[in-house]
C-alpha cells in the first residue's frame, strides 16, 4: 500500500542543469498537487492537475513545468536549475479537486541547487 | 492573496502541559484541515472543519472552526512527546477560478519527556 511515491528522495544539482522529479499514486484520486516547503515560508503550490488531462498554476510557477502523464504520474520539470530552487518538494494527491477531501502527501524530495 | 498566520511558530513544552495553536486569517474559507508534518515525511491529515463554530476531538486533541469560517484552534491536552512535530493549517476556498488550498507557516511543538 504505497499512497503517494516520490522520486528520487534526495538530488544534488548544479546551476543550470535539468531535472524530473516523478510522483506516483495507486489512490486512484483525480487531483495531484506540486508543493515546495522552504523554512519559514510553509508549502506553497507550484502546480495543480485537477484531473488526467488538465494542468494549471499555482502560487509559484515560475521556472517549473508539469506533465500529467495519466491518471497516476505527475511529473515536475526544472529545465535550468537555480540556487533559489533548493527546497523540499512534496507531491500530493486529493480524491477530487474542491471535495473537502484530504490531501495526501508524499514523503518530498529534498532538492539542492550548487 | 489569502493569508493564514499561525502562531505560535515555535513551542517548546514539558510533557502534561496543555497547549493551544492558533489560525487567523482575514479571508473566509469553505473549510479548514489541520495536518501534522514529522521530519523527513510528508505532512498526514488530522481533521478537516467545514461549518463555522465546528468543534471535533481526536482523542487529546481539540479542533474548532470560528464561527466567521476565518480562523481556527487545536489544543492538546497532557501533551506527550509523540506530539512533537510540525502542526500546519490549511485554508481551502471553493471560490474563484483557480483552485486554492493556502497553508499557515506552522507551529513547530517539541514535548519535552
Amino acid at each position: 500500500n504505497a499512497g503517494v511515491t516520490q522520486t528520487p528522495k534526495f538530488q544534488v544539482l548544479k546551476t543550470g542543469q535539468s531535472m524530473t522529479l516523478q510522483c506516483a499514486q495507486d489512490m486512484n484520486h483525480n487531483s495531484m498537487y506540486w508543493y515546495r516547503q522552504d523554512p519559514g515560508m510553509g508549502l506553497r503550490l507550484i502546480y495543480y492537475s485537477a484531473s488526467e488531462g488538465t494542468t494549471d498554476k499555482g502560487e509559484v510557477p515560475n521556472g517549473y513545468n508539469v506533465s500529467r502523464l495519466n491518471k497516476r504520474e505527475f511529473s515536475l520539470r526544472l529545465e535550468s536549475a537555480a540556487p533559489s530552487q533548493t527546497s523540499v518538494y512534496f507531491c500530493a494527491t486529493q480524491r477530487t479537486l474542491y471535495s473537502n477531501q484530504p490531501q495526501h502527501f508524499g514523503d518530498g524530495t529534498r532538492l539542492s541547487i550548487l | 492573496t489569502q493569508l493564514l498566520e499561525q502562531s505560535p511558530q515555535f513551542l517548546s513544552i514539558q510533557e502534561g502541559e496543555n497547549l493551544t495553536v492558533y489560525c487567523n486569517s482575514s479571508s473566509v474559507f469553505s473549510s479548514l484541515q489541520w495536518y501534522r508534518q514529522e521530519p523527513g515525511e510528508g505532512p498526514v491529515l488530522l481533521v478537516t472543519v467545514v461549518t463555522g463554530g465546528e468543534v471535533k476531538k481526536l482523542k487529546r486533541l481539540t479542533f474548532q472552526f470560528g464561527d466567521a469560517r476565518k480562523d481556527s484552534s487545536l489544543h492538546i491536552t497532557a501533551a506527550q512527546p509523540g506530539d512533537t512535530g510540525l502542526y500546519l493549517c490549511a485554508g481551502e476556498d471553493s471560490g474563484g477560478s483557480n483552485y486554492k488550498l493556502t497553508f499557515g507557516k506552522g507551529t513547530l511543538l517539541t514535548v519535552n519527556p
